[in-house]
């Protein structure tokens, strides 16, 4: 039992280059979630997937998509890397309602020169 | 809309010293509270939760007790180790809409020293 799983764990990106970060989860949770750790800013919600099929956006969703490829599968996409999106990404999964708690993988260190 | 505060840190403490770090929250409803730890180079981990008032969470020595009337859910621990160290983030989940998201607060840096 993997928990939630990340690739890759670090990333050099030049300038208006694209790239995906994959996320997995085996716990068989319904809601999916990607965050950006920044120092000094906590951890903030890019986007959302409530359920398979879903996806919303979070707090800063500016600059990135995500497909929910199926219910183990949560992808996020720079479609055209910036400085600005240096940061550590992390995913994390949960059951659905305010009482669980959610689980995160061990983060992918982007860095956009 | 919902928010956490916590105390800033960091924080640096001796071994075997007692530990307190505030952590306040406006919400709307009635939200679950986590403390959540995350050590040099790693994801986050739940430390403790609590899902209704007057609960207290408590895990490797580490307390916290949801007090509604004063909004808050302060983490304490009675003597602290070194291998404490890490950052600590306070944390709410409420229902909004199917949701369920998870608003931070920025985190405290605690160093222990021998």
């Amino acid at each position: 039992n993997a928990g939630v799983t990340q690739t890759p764990k670090f990333q050099v990106l030049k300038t208006g280059q694209s790239m995906t970060l994959q996320c997995a989860q085996d716990m068989n949770h319904n809601s999916m979630y990607w965050y950006r750790q920044d120092p000094g800013m906590g951890l903030r919600l890019i986007y959302y997937s409530a359920s398979e099929g879903t996806t919303d956006k979070g707090e800063v969703p500016n600059g990135y998509n995500v497909s929910r490829l199926n219910k183990r599968e949560f992808s996020l996409r720079l479609e055209s890397a910036a400085p600005s999106q240096t940061s550590v990404y992390f995913c994390a999964s949960s059951e659905q309602g305010s009482r669980y708690e959610q689980y995160f993988g061990p983060g992918t260190r982007l860095t956009v020169t | 809309g919902d928010s956490v505060t916590q105390m800033e840190g960091p924080v640096t403490l001796s071994e075997e010293a007692f530990l307190t770090i505030n952590c306040t929250y406006t919400a709307t409803g009635y939200p679950s509270l986590f403390w959540y730890v995350q050590y040099p180079g790693e994801g986050l981990q739940l430390l403790l939760k609590a899902t209704k008032a007057d609960d207290k969470g408590s895990n490797k020595g580490f307390e916290a007790t949801y007090r509604k009337e004063t909004t808050s859910f302060h983490l304490e621990k009675g003597s602290v180790q070194v291998s404490d160290s890490a950052v600590y983030f306070c944390a709410l989940r409420t229902s909004g809409g199917s949701n369920y998201k998870l608003t931070f607060g920025k985190g405290t840096l605690l160093t222990v020293n021998p």
